[in-house]
């Protein structure tokens, strides 16, 4: 079974701070994905990544940036945290493919809150 | 989501059928998701289809219209387990992925 894994399932940032999400996937998944959930809204994506060290601009990237070292994790870095980024995070991976290899796998989500 | 409708919220009795709808826009279309997720965890993968018609999977079954713009999710024989949001993914001319707002669905017994 393909294991997504989230460094923290629950945070408590103040405004300003950085923060540090982690992502790691035990399948050698070349595409990982960040999102972002709130109510009444659907998945927005924030950054994906098709390969080490590559990185591309989802739709909602402005306040992050993400970082890809190695191919199985996948960091999202908080700037300078703000009361709007109060969320949930997940992250997500898949194999390079059309149609049903673009299945996602998701971690379990980390819950953000910004004071 | 973008371009993506389906109700916020419904309900059903345990045992029973329900059908979930899902309108999406047409252009650019390259297949369809539904995921499941529960209360406070990760979307779970369900149903993908391309092509027209119905594809069944145990209790659970998904429709496809091309032409339509129109996808719906079968649940047969309701279980108090399936209390969840369901969410409806387009796959778009880029393989990226759009995702619906989902719908809770709210099972009583």
């Amino acid at each position: 079974d393909v294991k997504v894994t989230q460094s923290s399932r629950y945070l408590v940032k103040r405004t300003g701070e950085k923060v540090f999400l982690e992502c790691v996937q035990d399948m050698d998944h070349e595409n990982m994905f960040w999102y972002r959930q709130d109510p009444g809204l659907g998945l927005r994506l924030i950054y994906f990544s098709y390969d080490v060290k590559m990185k591309e601009k989802g739709d909602i990237p402005e306040g992050y940036s993400v970082s890809r070292e190695k191919k199985e994790r996948f960091s999202l870095i908080l700037e300078s945290a703000s009361t709007n980024q109060t969320s949930m995070y997940l992250c997500a991976s898949s194999t390079p493919g059309t149609g049903s290899q673009e299945t996602q796998y998701f971690g379990p989500g980390t819950r953000l809150l910004v004071l | 989501g973008q371009n993506i409708d389906q109700p916020t919220e419904m309900t059903a009795t345990e045992g029973a059928i329900v059908q979930i709808n899902c309108t999406y826009q047409t252009s650019g279309f390259n297949g369809l998701f539904w995921y499941q997720q529960h209360a406070g965890e990760a979307p779970t993968f369900l149903s993908y289809n391309v092509l027209d018609g119905l594809e069944e999977k145990g209790r659970f079954s998904s429709f496809l219209s091309r032409s339509k713009g129109y996808s719906y999710l079968l649940l047969k024989e309701l279980q108090m387990k399936d209390s969840a949001s369901y969410l409806c993914v387009r796959v778009d001319s880029n393989y990226q992925l759009i995702w619906g707002a989902g719908t809770k669905l709210i099972i009583k017994p």
